[in-house]
């Protein structure tokens, strides 16, 4: 499978900030999707990041909290805008070359502390 | 959204036993499953996968078991090792999504 990686790897943020995360595949990937894992639970998907055009969201989730951009088949990022505690968790970037969820791999993840 | 749950939240197993976690899922349109291994601090990391048509598929020291009927789904590890110590997912992918909908994941913690 291919290689992603996430950045930064951890941060810890203000309360009101907003945050970045940038998620780099070492190869072309069909799909991209974000996730939130909040410490000791599973996986959430927050959006799919659609390439060229506004990514998917998951109920819960809006474009004005979490805007996303993917500007190729290799590079997207996830904004964790006007943060609070409650934003705090791992956010996770994946991919997969096939449609139906095939084979779809993760980066290591981004840790994020809000004060 | 789909429902996929783990029957046991943890499992303690000696080494060189074998491991069996297992999983329930909810959406009978599901046509694709997949087990993650997560270790501390990293993302989930593919294990192995199985399709609908298929009851079971063997990998390298681990097995995946599909029931259909019972929509239940299992991963047992051979002659588990300390390595082995991790949280264990599986996910589907609900009724032909491209994304995957994950249980809530067991431990498993191998004793030396």
């Amino acid at each position: 499978s291919a290689v992603i990686s996430q950045k930064p790897s951890r941060d810890i943020c203000q309360r009101g900030t907003s945050l970045t995360i940038q998620c780099q595949v070492d190869s072309q990937v069909t799909m991209m999707f974000w996730y939130r894992q909040q410490p000791g639970q599973s996986l959430t998907l927050i959006a799919t990041a659609n390439q060229g055009s506004e990514a998917t969201y998951e109920s819960g989730f809006v474009i004005d909290k979490f805007p996303i951009s993917r500007p190729n088949l290799t590079f997207s990022t996830l904004t964790v805008s006007n943060m609070s505690p409650e934003d705090s968790s791992i956010y996770l970037c994946s991919g997969c070359r096939f449609s139906g969820g095939e084979e779809q791999f993760f980066g290591p993840g981004t840790r994020l502390t809000v004060l | 959204g789909e429902s996929v749950g783990l029957h046991l939240p943890t499992l303690s197993v000696q080494e060189g036993d074998n491991s069996i976690i297992n999983c329930a899922y909810s959406n009978s349109a599901s046509d694709y499953f997949i087990w993650y291994k997560q270790e501390s601090g990293k993302g989930p990391q593919f294990i192995i996968d199985i399709r609908s048509n298929m009851d079971k598929r063997q990998g390298q020291r681990v097995t995946v078991l599909l029931n259909k009927t019972v929509k239940h789904l299992s991963l047992q590890i051979a002659a588990t090792q300390p390595g082995d110590s991790a949280v264990y997912f599986c996910a589907e992918n609900g009724d032909g999504a491209n994304n995957l909908f994950f249980g809530t994941g067991t431990r498993l913690t191998v004793i030396p």
